[in-house]
């Protein structure tokens, strides 16, 4: 089975310019999450959906950041403008949590890169 | 306060050797969960194990094995036999039933298996 899918894997961008990272979670999975790592911060929750539907956005840096998920298949963050502090690794990660709560294990994406000058 | 600290920022071994990396944390609630997660050189997060805590019991897979101890707040992994290819960062996570999808993440302890 296909695991999470992230795209681009690199990204190499001039401060200002709009960024547009993509993910594809694990099918059937009805929880989505985007992290971003760096030394500094470790890994930080930016937000979730669940069912499409944006839940907890708290761990948004600013409102330069925004997320979408249009279906149970697909998601963006998006970055516009972008800044050299924002270059980290963006993770998407999925989970699938049955109503007992039996299994909300997270399964992550390779990540992208993300590198502003 | 930190919820879950891993105290190894950074451990070597010679192959073959075996290694606990340590993680503690802190809840006040009395159902949680914990979790490992390994980081290799190329990036990616991988699962390892999930723990509830009302289940205490130690787990083995293959050269891996865990040790939840709730009487000292504790979820440590040990690698018998260290190879080459588990160097990598461990992270040791823990959510909570009230915000089961937030999880907090340790700091990550690297290892380094050296041949």
């Amino acid at each position: 089975d296909a695991g999470v899918i992230q795209s681009p894997r690199h990204e190499v961008t001039e401060m200002g310019q709009e960024v547009t990272l993509r993910c594809k979670p694990i099918s059937g999975h009805d929880y989505l999450f985007w992290y971003r790592q760096t030394m500094m911060r470790g890994l930080e929750l930016l937000i979730y959906f669940n069912n499409n539907v944006p839940i907890d956005d708290s761990g948004m840096p600013e409102d330069r950041f925004s997320a979408k998920m249009p279906n149970a298949s697909f998601s963006t963050l998006k970055i516009q403008p972008s800044e050299p502090r924002d270059s980290a690794v963006y993770f998407c990660a999925s989970s699938l949590v049955l109503a007992t709560i039996s299994y909300n294990e997270q399964f992550f994406g390779p990540g992208t890169r993300l590198t502003v000058l | 306060a930190q919820k879950v600290t891993q105290a190894q920022t950074e451990i070597s071994v010679v192959e073959k050797e075996d290694v606990t990396l340590d993680c503690v944390y802190e809840t006040r609630d009395t159902t949680y969960y914990l979790f490992w997660y390994k980081q290799p050189p190329s990036g990616e997060l991988v699962f390892l194990i999930r723990r509830n805590s009302f289940d205490e019991q130690n787990e083995i897979s293959g050269r891996y094995s865990w040790n939840f101890q709730k009487s000292t707040s504790s979820f440590n992994f040990t690698i018998t036999a260290s190879q080459v290819v588990d160097s990598a960062v461990y992270f040791c996570a823990l959510s909570e039933l009230d915000n089961f999808n937030k999880f907090y993440f340790g700091s990550g302890t690297k290892l380094n298996v050296k041949p």
